[in-house]
């Protein structure tokens, strides 16, 4: 399974943009690239995902590398309810479950 | 709408005794996945569902844990003489169809307490 790099942790003010960063330099060519958040004592959620172009929606953005070797999550406007563990999950064909790694952990200051 | 939904909420048994732990997927999702988070890690991929059958069991941690899934619907894991280190949250998700770009939608788990 090809795997992705995050760093463990991460701060960052109330109402100002947060990047994550996620690297998957073994990612395949069929590969998606799926971000989930889980809030405490919650269940993980679905943020968004992408497969070559840039993503937005009404959570977030994904702005993913040309050589699909890492992307970055992209929070506009940070609130505290934002405040979770972020995983950045590769799914592939024959590979649809997801695989959480440690994730980033996400805090923001008021 | 309705979300995914599990049961119980919170499970306290003696080791050595079997649970069950239920799942209710959305309507119409094919794919149902069962998932393990112990206390401060990562989720835990255990086994998922397309439709009743299962196609990858390699999550399973011993032959302790066993899953099925009836109607397309309903999900059981059940988890046989159970030990401490069973001690989780156990997590069902479901998605429209076994496929890499589904959304997976998450229930909000079974907490499992083995003493």
């Amino acid at each position: 399974d090809a795997k992705t790099t995050q760093p463990n942790s991460m701060e960052s003010n109330e109402e100002e943009p947060v990047h994550l960063p996620c690297n998957h330099s073994t990612i395949s060519g069929t590969d998606y690239i799926h971000w989930y958040r889980q809030l405490p004592s919650q269940g993980p959620e679905y943020v968004i995902h992408g497969l070559t172009s840039n993503v937005n929606n009404r959570m977030a953005s994904l702005a993913i590398a040309e050589d699909r070797k890492s992307s970055t999550l992209i929070l506009h406007r940070a609130t505290l309810r934002d405040a979770a563990v972020y995983y950045c999950i590769l799914m592939g064909f024959g590979n649809e479950k997801l695989t959480f790694g440690t994730g980033t952990r996400l805090t923001i200051i008021p | 709408g309705a979300g995914v939904s599990q049961s119980p909420s919170n499970k306290v048994t003696e080791k050595g005794k079997d649970v069950e732990l239920r799942c209710d997927p959305i309507s119409g999702h094919t794919a149902l996945y069962w998932y393990r988070q112990r206390l401060g890690q990562g989720l835990e991929f255990l086994i998922y569902f397309q439709g009743n059958s299962a196609p990858d069991k390699s999550g399973l941690p011993s032959d302790r844990f066993s899953a099925e899934r009836t109607g397309e619907s309903v999900s059981t894991l059940t988890i046989q003489r159970t030990q401490q280190e069973d001690s989780a949250v156990y997590l069902c998700a479901s998605s429209l169809l076994v496929d890499a770009m589904e959304t997976q939608y998450f229930g909000p788990g079974t907490r499992l307490l083995v003493l």
